[in-house]
């Protein structure tokens, strides 16, 4: 059974970082493309960025908001998918969702950047 | 980037009616590369079509997606009473993908 477990969420200050992490069972992580998605409180879906498949390439693309902050990588090693989320912004609080081939979706993270 | 619009913002109905839900994008979508998604509040998004009419098989059969180009719906037959939720498309054809800001289907 595939499961996809989110973890890593907290409070963290303006400009601060953090990593969120997406443990996968039932399946390998490098064999599949894996996106991140997060919901602001109260507000519809955003994409935020995607790692191919490593037959693909392995390479990742972001959203215009958080390229040059974020970075996605894998462990394949733990089967673990990360979000490398630094100088945070305000605008980046919310619940943050790893899914693979967007079927199967983690429960989600929320991160809350605030002062 | 490609923006999806879905219309309308909310859909007030009852059980048993039949909802269709419209999204539109401002470019054509890629191979159809388009997906319809439910939410309901504290959960997860759940896949109910991709590929602008596919079904995952553990999706009910009164979900029905169509449409290509610049145009898609998502119909459900008959609505049940866990279909009342938030519903929202997204494009993954072009990079950067993006999601409509949704419709809420809610209770008459």
């Amino acid at each position: 059974e595939v499961q996809l477990v989110n973890s890593g969420g907290g409070l963290v200050e303006p400009g601060g970082s953090l990593r969120l992490s997406c443990a996968a069972s039932g399946f390998t992580l490098s064999d599949t493309w894996m996106t991140w998605v997060r919901q602001a409180p109260g507000k519809g879906l955003e994409w935020v960025g995607r790692i191919r498949k490593k037959s693909d390439g392995g390479t990742t693309e972001y959203a215009a908001p958080v390229k040059g902050r974020f970075t996605i990588s894998g462990d394949d090693s733990n089967n673990i998918l990360y979000l490398q989320m630094n100088s945070l912004k305000t605008e980046d609080t919310g619940v943050y969702y790893c899914t693979e081939s967007l079927i199967n979706w983690g429960q989600g993270t929320l991160v809350t950047v605030a002062s | 980037e490609i923006v999806l619009t879905q219309s309308p913002g909310t859909l007030s109905l009852s059980p048993g009616e039949r909802a269709t839900l419209s999204c539109r994008a401002s470019q054509s979508v890629t191979s159809s590369a388009l997906a319809w998604y439910q939410q309901n509040p504290g959960q997860a998004p759940r896949l109910l079509i991709y590929g602008a009419s596919r079904r995952p098989d553990v999706i009910p059969d009164r979900f029905s997606g169509s449409g290509s180009g610049t145009d898609f719906t998502l119909t459900i037959s008959r609505l049940e009473p866990e279909d009342f939720a938030m519903y929202y498309c997204q494009q993954y054809g072009t990079s950067p993908w993006t999601f409509g800001q949704g419709t809420k289907v809610e209770l008459k």
